[in-house]
C-alpha cells in the first residue's frame, strides 16, 4: 500500500525543546517537502529536497532543520530557535524533476503544540 | 515572491447547484496548476491538475485555465454536503516548488 506516513499525529513540546517530526514515503518519489499551515492560512514551504543528501531552504526555514539521508525519509527538526512553532506540519512528496509536472501528495500531518 | 490569490470565503452554495471557485496568479511563466481539497483537521488531497488552456473535466469537477488572464477556476457540479471543505489552489514556481493560495472555504447547504 503506497503512501506517505507522518508521526506522531499530535506532539506537545515545552518551550526550549527541540522536537523531530518523522516523514516516510514508499512511493519511490525523488522529491520531498515540508510545509507549515496556521489556522485559516495556506501552506508555507519550510524546506524541500530533490535528491538524497541535498535540500534547500523554503520561505520560512529559520528555526527548522532537515536531513535527507535516505530517499524514503525526510525528518524535520523544530528547534528552540523557532519563535512560534505551534502549527499543523505537512510533509509532501512528488516524482520530482523526472515526473515533469510536480504533482505533490501529502501525508496526514503532525499537529504540534507548544505548552 | 510569486503570489496566488483566492477569495477566502466562506462561499455558501445550495445542494445540487454549481460551486465556482476562482484563483489568480502573478507569474506569467507558470505552467502547472492544481486544486486540492482539505477537510477540517485533515491534510490536502489533490483533486485536479491542469496544464493547458481550456477545460478539463473529471466526474463532477471541471478545472478551467486561462493563461492570458492568469486565472484558474474549479467548478463543482451537483454540489453535495460532502463537498464542504477548503479548496486550495496551487501554481508551480519554477520546476521544483508550488505556491499555494490561502484557500476558499466552501459550504454546501442541504
Amino acid at each position: 500500500d503506497g503512501g506517505i506516513t507522518q508521526s506522531p499525529k499530535y506532539l506537545f513540546r515545552k518551550e526550549g525543546q527541540n522536537v523531530t517530526l518523522s516523514c516516510e514515503q514508499n512511493l519511490n518519489h525523488d522529491a520531498m517537502y515540508w510545509y507549515r499551515q496556521d489556522p485559516g492560512q495556506g501552506l508555507r514551504l519550510i524546506y524541500y529536497s530533490q535528491i538524497v543528501n541535498d535540500f534547500q531552504k523554503g520561505d520560512i526555514a529559520e528555526g527548522y532543520s532537515v536531513s535527507r539521508e535516505k530517499k524514503e525519509s525526510f525528518p524535520l527538526t523544530v528547534t528552540s530557535a523557532q519563535k512560534n512553532p505551534t502549527a499543523f506540519y505537512l510533509c509532501a512528496s512528488s516524482a520530482g524533476l523526472a515526473g515533469g509536472y510536480n504533482e505533490q501528495f501529502f501525508g496526514p500531518g503532525t499537529r504540534l503544540t507548544v505548552l | 515572491q510569486k503570489e496566488v490569490e483566492q477569495n477566502s470565503g466562506p462561499l455558501s452554495v445550495p445542494e445540487g447547484a454549481i460551486a465556482s471557485l476562482n484563483c489568480t496568479y502573478s507569474d506569467r511563466g507558470s505552467q502547472s496548476f492544481f486544486w486540492y481539497r482539505q477537510y477540517s483537521g485533515k491534510s490536502p488531497e489533490l483533486i485536479m491538475s491542469i496544464y493547458s488552456n481550456g477545460d478539463k473535466e473529471d466526474g463532477r469537477f471541471t478545472a478551467q485555465l486561462n493563461k492570458a488572464s492568469q486565472y484558474v477556476s474549479l467548478l463543482i457540479r451537483d454540489s453535495q454536503p460532502s463537498d464542504s471543505a477548503t479548496y486550495l489552489c496551487a501554481v508551480n514556481e519554477g520546476a521544483q516548488k508550488l505556491v499555494f493560495g490561502q484557500g476558499t472555504r466552501l459550504t454546501i447547504n442541504p
